[in-house]
């Protein structure tokens, strides 16, 4: 079964620092998606990417954040300098177009831990 | 604003029994609603869906009932099994399956004890 591929697992980096969570989606998938679930919280929604750019993004989604889809297959999100509250799990997800259910698949996310 | 509401943090259920969860909405644009299921360190996987033109999907053990008029939806599983003890959210499409985004609630912890 197809799968989207997150990388790094766990990722521990210094306040202020810059970090680029990898992800490959579904291949022949069209709609790109950023999610991440604060310790405790819900799973809030950060971007979604399509058609290469930006439909919507979240409050949370600042200036500090930027994604891209590089070479076709990766699709990246970078945080410029981390903030201890961006510690969360993050995760990436990719739609297709087909309507048996409309439900995205996820990654198994990325564990940022700001120190 | 929380426009998906899951009110049981958790639930504890025993095995064989029936294992109901809750979901409420607010946005009144919501026409498509899922399930996914959280084990710890793996990503949401997709469960169950509905459209609002239903009230009601099946597939296998897992059993959807949305009743619009209520803005209320649930998940039964039955019987439930030790396996299905994780985290269920309940998520809704505000724009009806296009490529709008989903909204999540903040999960139900199921555990199902042998």
């Amino acid at each position: 079964e197809p799968e989207v591929t997150q990388t790094p697992s766990h990722q521990v980096t210094q306040m202020g620092q810059e970090v680029i969570l990898r992800c490959v989606p579904i291949s022949n998938h069209l709609y790109f998606y950023w999610y991440r679930q604060i310790l405790g919280q819900k799973v809030e929604f950060l971007v979604s990417f399509y058609n290469n750019e930006i439909s919507e993004k979240s409050e949370i989604f600042d200036d500090q954040f930027s994604v891209e889809r590089p070479d076709g297959s990766n699709f990246t999100l970078k945080i410029r300098s981390t903030k201890l509250e961006d510690s969360a799990m993050y995760f990436c997800a990719s739609r297709g177009t087909e309507q048996t259910n409309y439900g995205y698949t996820f990654g198994s996310g990325t564990r940022l831990t700001v120190v | 604003d929380q426009q998906v509401k899951q009110n049981s943090p958790s639930l504890s259920v025993q095995e064989g029994r029936i294992s109901i969860l809750n979901c409420d909405y607010t946005n009144s644009m919501f026409d498509y609603f899922l399930w996914y299921k959280k084990y710890p360190a793996e990503g949401p996987t997709f469960l169950i869906s509905i459209s609002s033109i239903k009230d009601k999907n099946e597939d296998g053990r897992f059993t959807v009932f949305l009743n619009k008029s209520a803005k209320h939806l649930s998940l039964h599983i039955v019987p439930s099994q030790p396996g299905d003890s994780a985290v269920y959210f309940c998520a809704a499409y505000p724009l009806g399956g296009s490529q709008g985004n989903l909204i999540f609630g903040k999960g139900t912890k199921l555990s199902v004890k042998p």
